[in-house]
């Protein structure tokens, strides 16, 4: 166990709805990134937040978007759900920015119908 | 050319073998080298992680980067059935901020 956790597991959404996925992070973590991972690939960064700020984004449209709040945690919304937005969603936390280890949370897995 | 490329597969290897992991990079300024497990329908795991030239060694694993050759390995020791899995190459750029770039992963099939 990582000490990271998202809520929820799995999610069904319609094309068109928008969605709300949380992560904590690991004690001592001021850094949560995000990762889609489609079936069969490795995980494609959407963005990073440190300190409460966006600090670095992946090639993914603005209805990609996120928070980070004052005890770390953080949320990814996604607007105008797409069918292949439906992928693994993973966060990951670390210790600071650069250079240091990432761990992962269980990933929320989202269906979009 | 993908940023970082491993070697296809799936692999399969006898229990207790040495299983054999690659992975090469595009990215002359990337810093920090990372080998995670995946196991189906689960998270990444972190199992490996090395920043400078030469072998660093954890139990049954072994990281091996050669900067200048743009190459990071994983080898797995005495494999087991339990490590059949997928493994992720994932490298850091040391840019501002921490982004990983994964590989495409390698299936690891370790039978008895």
């Amino acid at each position: 166990e990582t000490g990271v956790t998202q809520s929820p597991t799995h999610l069904i959404k319609t094309r068109g709805q928008q969605v709300t996925l949380r992560c904590s992070s690991q004690s001592g973590h001021n850094t949560v990134s995000w990762y889609q991972q489609a079936l069969g690939q490795g995980p494609q960064f959407i963005f990073q937040y440190y300190r409460e700020e966006e600090n670095g984004r992946g090639n993914f449209p603005p209805r990609f978007s996120g928070l980070q709040f004052p005890n770390y945690s953080s949320e990814l919304n996604v607007n105008a759900l797409e069918l292949d937005d439906s992928a693994l969603y993973l966060c990951a936390s670390s210790r600071g920015q650069v250079n240091t280890e990432a761990f992962f949370g269980q990933g929320t897995r989202l269906t979009v119908v | 050319q993908k940023e970082v490329e491993q070697n296809s597969g799936p692999l399969s290897v006898p229990e207790g073998a040495i299983a054999s992991l690659n992975c090469t990079y595009s990215d002359r300024g990337s810093q920090s080298f990372f080998w995670y497990r995946q196991y189906s329908g689960k998270s990444p795991e972190l199992i490996m992680s090395i920043y400078s030239n030469g072998d660093k060694e954890d139990g049954r694993f072994t990281a091996q980067l050669n900067k200048a050759s743009q190459y990071v390995s994983l080898l797995i020791r005495d494999s087991q059935p339990s490590d059949s899995a997928t493994y992720l190459c994932a490298i850091a750029d040391g840019t501002s901020y921490g982004k990983l770039t994964f590989g495409q992963g390698t299936i690891l099939t370790v039978h008895p």
